[in-house]
């Protein structure tokens, strides 16, 4: 079965440095999404992303955030200067159709420290 | 604004108990309801969905009931097993307005099932 996938599973960074979480999202799926859990708290969505442009954005993602679709197959998120409170685990997910009844399909997430 | 509650976990059960996990949701237009599981190491799964009221989900045994009068759609299984174990989200995607794509999600509640 198709499936969503991320890396790294775990990164560790200086506060203040960059990083760059990557997604492999369905082959023939056309939305996309990253999602993001602090320990403890609710999964919480961050951009919504279709045909090359951001389609949606949370509060969350201000401009030390950026996505983009490099290549026909990944998916990144990019936090240019990490702050201790960016320390979460993110999660990438993809959709075949923006239409309320489509399942979204996660990854397994990756676990960001920032120290 | 769309919201998810669910109950706090965690929740642990003997092998062959009756499971109930509660889930309310507040909603501006008519959501689909999901629910996603989380294994441990992994990332979120379908669970189910249901994506009209008096719709019933149901998936390996577990079963929620959209239920708009009472605007919930609580997860239930007759008998659990310890391979069960795991961290189990709600969520909706709601119909109105310009965020339908957006999945809000509850803070998941964590399930434990003793032999």
């Amino acid at each position: 079965e198709p499936e969503v996938t991320q890396t790294p599973s775990h990164q560790v960074t200086q506060m203040g440095q960059e990083v760059i979480l990557r997604c492999v999202p369905i082959s023939n799926h056309l939305y996309f999404y990253w999602y993001r859990q602090i320990l403890g708290q609710k999964v919480e969505f961050l951009v919504s992303f279709y045909n090359n442009e951001i389609s949606e954005k949370s509060e969350i993602f201000d401009d030390q955030f950026s996505v983009e679709r490099p290549d026909g197959s990944n998916f990144t998120l990019k936090i240019r200067s990490t702050k201790l409170e960016d320390s979460a685990m993110y999660f990438c997910a993809s959709q075949h159709r923006d239409r309320p009844q489509e399942t979204q399909y996660f990854g397994p997430g990756t676990r960001l420290l920032v120290l | 604004g769309d919201s998810v509650t669910q109950m706090e976990g965690p929740v642990t059960l003997s092998e062959e108990a009756f499971l109930t996990i509660n889930c309310t949701y507040t909603a501006t237009g008519y959501p689909s309801l999901f629910w996603y599981v989380q294994y441990p190491g992994e990332g979120l799964q379908l669970l189910l969905k249901a994506t009209k009221a008096d719709d019933k989900g149901s998936n390996k045994g577990f079963e929620a009931t959209y239920r708009k009068e009472t605007t919930s759609f609580h997860l239930e299984k007759g008998s659990v097993q310890v391979s069960d174990s795991a961290v189990y989200f709600c969520a909706l995607s709601d119909e109105g307005g310009y965020n339908f794509n957006k999945f809000y999600f509850g803070s998941g509640t964590k399930l434990n099932v003793k032999p």
